[in-house]
């Protein structure tokens, strides 16, 4: 089986960067996806790594590191419509390559 | 394109009553995904298909729960009969695979179901 694990919660202030920490445990790993969900919304696609390293999107970058099963979501330059949760989900041969999703991190950005 | 499209958007129902959701995923997308997500247990996978065929439900949790996809642009996840701890938000997703680059799910906007 395939799992994962994330906090259940981080809070920022505006302006500030944060770091959404993401582990797995998994066979036949391929790559990590983030999702982010705003409340009521559906979840939408930011981010995949399927190599070591950094990728960066404006204000987002992931990081992978596959040796160490870890991954992680960093947030540049908050804005309260950052606030939202976040979703690591892993793609494995054990699980057919189908991202299995993580429980989520809600993010809450102060003022 | 519209992306994939979900009805009804919101269902309330009595407890026993058939609940229908329907689900146009995008065209051209060869996998089509049920989840159900809730407070307690996060997302979950019900169901996939791949070309119309379903591949893995090994998520649907119980007899009551059935999926159809009878065309490309088409499915349906049934409950019958319907039971309070049903209620949740029912997300349809579509991808195209994309091998090492990737398998983004395109999720719908959700049908929130209560049973009462």
């Amino acid at each position: 089986g395939q799992s994962l694990e994330q906090p259940s919660e981080v809070t920022a202030v505006e302006g500030a960067i944060v770091q959404i920490n993401c582990t797995y445990q998994t066979s036949g790993f391929y790559g990590l996806s983030w999702y982010q969900q705003h409340d009521g919304g559906a979840p939408t696609f930011l981010s995949y790594n399927a190599l070591d390293g950094l990728e960066e999107t404006g204000r987002f970058s992931s990081f992978l590191s596959r040796s160490d099963s870890y991954g992680y979501l960093l947030l540049q330059e908050l804005q309260m419509k950052d606030s939202a949760s976040y979703f690591c989900a892993v793609r494995a041969s054990g699980g057919s390559y189908i991202p299995t999703f993580g429980r989520g991190t809600s993010l809450i950005v102060h003022p | 394109d519209a992306g994939v499209i979900q009805s009804p958007r919101h269902e309330v129902t009595e407890m026993g009553q058939e609940v229908t959701l329907r689900c146009k995923p995008i065209s051209g997308h060869d996998y089509l995904f049920w989840y159900r997500q809730t407070m307690m247990r996060g997302l979950e996978l019900l169901i996939y298909f791949n070309n119309n065929v379903p591949i893995d439900d090994s998520g649907m949790p119980e007899d009551r729960f059935s999926a159809k996809m009878p065309n490309a642009s088409f499915s349906t996840l049934k409950i019958q009969p319907s039971e309070p701890r049903d209620s949740a938000v029912y997300f349809c997703a579509s991808s195209r695979f994309q091998g090492a680059t990737g398998n983004t799910i395109y999720f719908g906007e959700g049908s929130w179901l209560t049973v009462v």
